[in-house]
């Protein structure tokens, strides 16, 4: 079983969408989940960064966590084609350890 | 500010052969890491450097994977001999805390 569960998609939207993207985890182990970003030949972008469950609101996007049941999940309000972009969540354990362990990122796109 | 820069952006070369990638992190930040991603699969951990020292390499592949940080600056990763299944991009990431800082990738094709 993969530590880190992403559907890759991809997933298309009209513009103005309320957009759904979702991670399941197996490991306890990881404290801190993250947002990345990435555009077509760019490298990853954060986005979002949190660490206890609950939800965490910044401008469109709000990151929500539920580490009772491993799954995190980004939503975008009011989608925008500039939004247009893989999608990576990323997560790791506490302390100083900072490697990342990467869904496989999901392809959105917003059509206008 | 500038922010990681990776050179060069992309590289194609022939089974065998040696390459050397190059990342130049953010000014100041301790923490630089490397990350690949083989097509179709998660980019993946490769190794993480504090300042000069290796912290954690448990992600190297195999020894034919070589990575080195002079002076706690700019770092380097070798792949020598290159076999086919090295092809895929490789990013560099810096950090001077929890958040980490990615570079645009290199893209290594080995024919």
């Amino acid at each position: 079983q993969k530590e880190v569960e992403q559907d890759p998609g991809p997933l298309s939207v009209p513009e103005g969408a309320i957009v759904s993207l979702n991670c399941t985890y197996s490991n306890s182990a990881f404290q801190y989940f993250m947002w990345y970003r990435q555009y077509s030949r760019k490298g990853p972008e954060l986005l979002m960064y949190t660490y206890s469950s609950g939800n965490k609101e910044d401008g469109r996007f709000t990151a929500q966590v539920d580490k009772s049941s491993k799954y995190i999940s980004l939503f975008i309000r009011d989608s925008q084609p500039s939004d247009s972009a893989t999608y990576l969540c990323a997560m790791r354990g506490g302390g100083s350890n900072y490697k990342l362990t990467f869904g496989k990122g999901t392809l959105l796109t917003v059509n206008p | 500010e500038a922010g990681v820069t990776q050179f060069p952006s992309h590289s194609v070369i022939e089974k065998g052969q040696t390459v050397t990638l190059r990342c130049d992190p953010i000014s100041g930040h301790d923490n630089l890491y490397w990350y690949r991603r083989v097509m179709g699969k998660e980019i993946k951990f490769l190794l993480h450097f504090v300042k000069e020292s290796k912290q954690d390499e448990s992600g190297m592949p195999n020894n034919r994977f070589l990575a080195e940080r002079t002076g706690g600056t700019y770092s380097t990763l070798k792949v020598q001999p290159a076999e086919l299944e090295d092809s895929g991009v490789y990013f560099c990431a810096s950090s001077q805390g929890t958040s980490l800082f990615f570079g645009p990738g290199t893209r290594l094709t080995v024919l």
